[in-house]
């Protein structure tokens, strides 16, 4: 596609229940983030993809969360058991690869436990 | 602890001021990126700079990298309406491939 997509657009959900985010990343891109964005604040990292490398997962904040990547571009953000302290935008971003390379970002999933 | 510290948080001016943020760390970076965010989209990348001392200019914006890459600056001259928006620096450590981002500054540009 033409830039990063991600789906949905905003999810509303009530407390307790578990959220599927969707990202597909720039076709041929290997690196993909996952941030969390809290209203009017800076990103949060949570997960980092890179090729077939094992995943930098040190920024999940629970073991509520959960990410994987499949064929090394479809990615999905998991959030069991949501709380209401999980609403946030969370963005989904993709790079050529490591190093001083441009981030791409989606437009985010609004994200609304209640 | 915070790996980019941003200043200030918030910055509201008059069209046709200046103003500059800062971006500072008590580590050394391989190259240090700025985005600029919207309300409802993602950020986007305005620069990457990778050379300590480095400036770079995009048209009124101007960016410097320190010297010991630790810390960053961004100067708009004349500021528009249309730069209104949230400036974030971002940079991966010598060892560290995520891409961490600071807390941003939120510009407002009053016409």
């Amino acid at each position: 596609g033409a830039g990063v997509s991600q789906s949905p657009s905003n999810k509303v959900t009530e407390k307790g229940k578990d959220v599927e985010l969707r990202c597909d990343p720039i076709s041929g891109h290997t690196a993909l983030y996952w941030y969390r964005q809290s209203l009017g604040q800076g990103l949060e990292f949570l997960i980092y993809f890179q090729g077939n490398s094992a995943p930098d997962k040190s920024g999940l904040p629970s073991d509520r969360f959960s990410a994987e990547r499949t064929g090394g571009s479809v990615s999905t953000l998991t959030i069991q058991r949501t709380q209401q302290e999980d609403s946030a935008v969370y963005l989904c971003a993709s790079s050529l690869r490591w190093g001083n390379t441009e981030a791409f970002f989606g437009q985010g999933t609004r994200l609304t436990v209640v | 602890t915070q790996l980019l510290e941003q200043s200030p948080q918030f910055l509201s001016i008059q069209e046709g001021e200046n103003l500059t943020v800062y971006c500072n760390s008590s580590s050394v970076f391989s190259s240090l990126q700025w985005y600029r965010q919207e309300p409802g989209e993602g950020p986007v990348l305005l620069v990457t700079v990778v050379t300590g001392g480095e400036v770079k200019k995009l048209k009124r914006l101007t960016f410097q990298f320190g010297d010991a890459r630790k810390d960053s600056s961004l100067h708009i001259t004349a500021a528009q309406p249309g730069d209104t928006g949230l400036y974030l620096c971002a940079a991966r450590g010598s060892n560290d491939y995520k891409l961490s981002f600071g807390a941003g500054t939120t510009v407002t540009v009053r016409a």
